[in-house]
């Protein structure tokens, strides 16, 4: 059972235009939400998070949406660069200190 | 930087043997976590701890032991290693105070079961 999704297995986009991530969930008892960023050969990178009690969370060029009634999440990057490409994650738990569950993550490709 | 380090790196073995990872950390945080990373799944948690001698089982247990006798420690053990056990294997903490429950994720270790 897939408790978080990530439909798009890839995107790619144009330098300087937004980047559009999404992912969907369907357990209910979620509190946190996160996006990482990976390249290979690396370690997930933590991006950006968003708790359940809001529904926009802001960091320079990346911005997390959480809408609670479709039980789905989004991560808008703008203007996005080709150093973005990498392969995006997103993650969910129920209360702090619990596990993440993650996506199977989508490869942005940003073209110069 | 978390001070997170792993270790080996990368590392070859043969069926039926065991093998031990070591994640490290430097800065005394209870929360530690071993994940796996196959294509398709993103990355599935294998067993946590919640401090020294508290360790719990994740989704992925089987064939799977840890043990944290130290803080800085989080040892991950593949008791008969198979080749359904090759992957990338991270560690991750989780800072003791505030925050989203972030993780933090050391550099992996690349573990190929021939």
């Amino acid at each position: 059972d897939q408790q978080v999704k990530q439909n798009s297995p890839s995107l790619s986009v144009q330098e300087g235009r937004i980047s559009i991530l999404n992912c969907d969930y369907t357990n209910s008892m979620f509190d946190y939400f996160l996006w990482y960023k990976k390249y290979p050969a690396e370690g997930p990178t933590f991006l950006i998070s968003i708790s359940s009690i809001k529904d926009k969370n802001e960091d320079g060029r990346f911005t997390v949406f959480l809408n609670k009634s479709a039980k789905h999440l989004s991560l808008h990057i703008v203007p996005s660069q080709p150093g973005d490409s990498a392969v995006y994650f997103c993650a969910a738990s129920a209360r702090y200190g619990n596990k993440l569950v993650f996506g199977a993550g989508t490869i942005l490709r940003v073209k110069s | 930087d978390a001070g997170i380090t792993q270790s080996p790196r990368h590392k070859v073995t043969e069926t039926g043997t065991p093998v031990t990872l070591r994640c490290h950390q430097t800065e005394n945080h209870r929360y530690m976590y071993w994940y796996r990373q196959d294509p398709g799944h993103g990355l599935r948690l294998i067993h946590y701890s919640y401090g020294v001698k508290d360790t719990d089982k994740g989704e992925v247990s089987d064939g799977y032991s840890v043990s944290r006798s130290k803080t800085e420690d989080f040892l991950l053990t593949l008791e008969s290693a198979t080749s359904s056990q090759t992957s990338v294997y991270f560690c991750a903490i989780t800072p003791d105070i505030g925050g989203n429950n972030e993780q933090f994720f050391g550099p992996g270790t690349r573990l190929t079961v021939l």
